[in-house]
């Protein structure tokens, strides 16, 4: 599926400086998350938008803020972060219609440095 | 707590079948996903069950047992391309997905 992209796919970032990732998703879904994806570890929800509106944040440090202006983007905010930061964070998008599958499509992910 | 749990690691040789097992238990149960994660790559969608038994797709076939909160995906005649990581999502009764931390099969020649 490529649907959802992501960019950068690689970042290295010190703990002082401040950058941004994007996803962007061309499926028309309704629904878009950030996930954080650490080795060994199940994927970690973070944030999700419905209809653009917030309608989950799982106890993520302030350290980290999304922004959603459209159904199509999603931007997740970095400032301050620290080494145990560093995974893999995942963008997903589906169609929520509280019936069926619901299946929620992938982008590629940004690698995440902290040093 | 929720919980899903599946085999950090499994080997199986080119040609063979392998079945990568899931075991959930959560807050309800509205659905459980099997996905395909390559190294570096994105997660993909390989099946959905939500009733009990086997859907099958291709080379590839995933089971549920709701009353044993267990599922399987059966690969078959595997490919050097099969080897990747194999996730188990489980959708509770707030329609959230609980992932599993996913099942790592390499494939030898």
């Amino acid at each position: 599926e490529t649907g959802v992209t992501q960019t950068p796919r690689h970042l290295v970032m010190g703990m002082t400086n401040k950058k941004s990732l994007k996803c962007e998703q061309h499926l028309g879904h309704n629904a878009m998350y950030w996930y954080k994806q650490s080795a060994k570890k199940p994927l970690e929800l973070m944030f999700v938008y419905n209809f653009k509106e917030q309608t989950e944040n799982n106890s993520v440090p302030s350290r980290f803020s999304p922004e959603c202006p459209n159904s199509s983007h999603l931007f997740l905010h970095l400032h301050t972060l620290q080494p145990e930061d560093s995974a893999l964070y995942l963008c997903a998008s589906s169609q929520e219609s509280g019936q069926g599958p619901d299946t929620q499509y992938f982008g590629p992910g940004t690698r995440l440095t902290v040093l | 707590g929720q919980n899903i749990d599946q085999p950090t690691e499994m080997t199986a040789t080119e040609g063979a079948i392998v079945q990568i097992n899931c075991t959930y238990q959560t807050s309800g149960f509205n659905g459980l996903f099997w996905y395909q994660q390559h190294a570096g790559e994105a997660p993909t969608f390989l099946s959905y069950n939500v009733l009990d038994g086997l859907e099958e797709k291709g080379r590839f076939s995933s089971f549920l047992s709701r009353s044993k909160g267990y599922s399987y995906l059966l690969l078959k005649e595997l490919q050097m391309k099969d080897s990747a990581s194999y996730l188990c999502a489980v959708r509770d009764s707030n329609y959230q997905l609980i992932w599993g931390a996913g099942t790592k099969l390499i494939i030898k020649p």
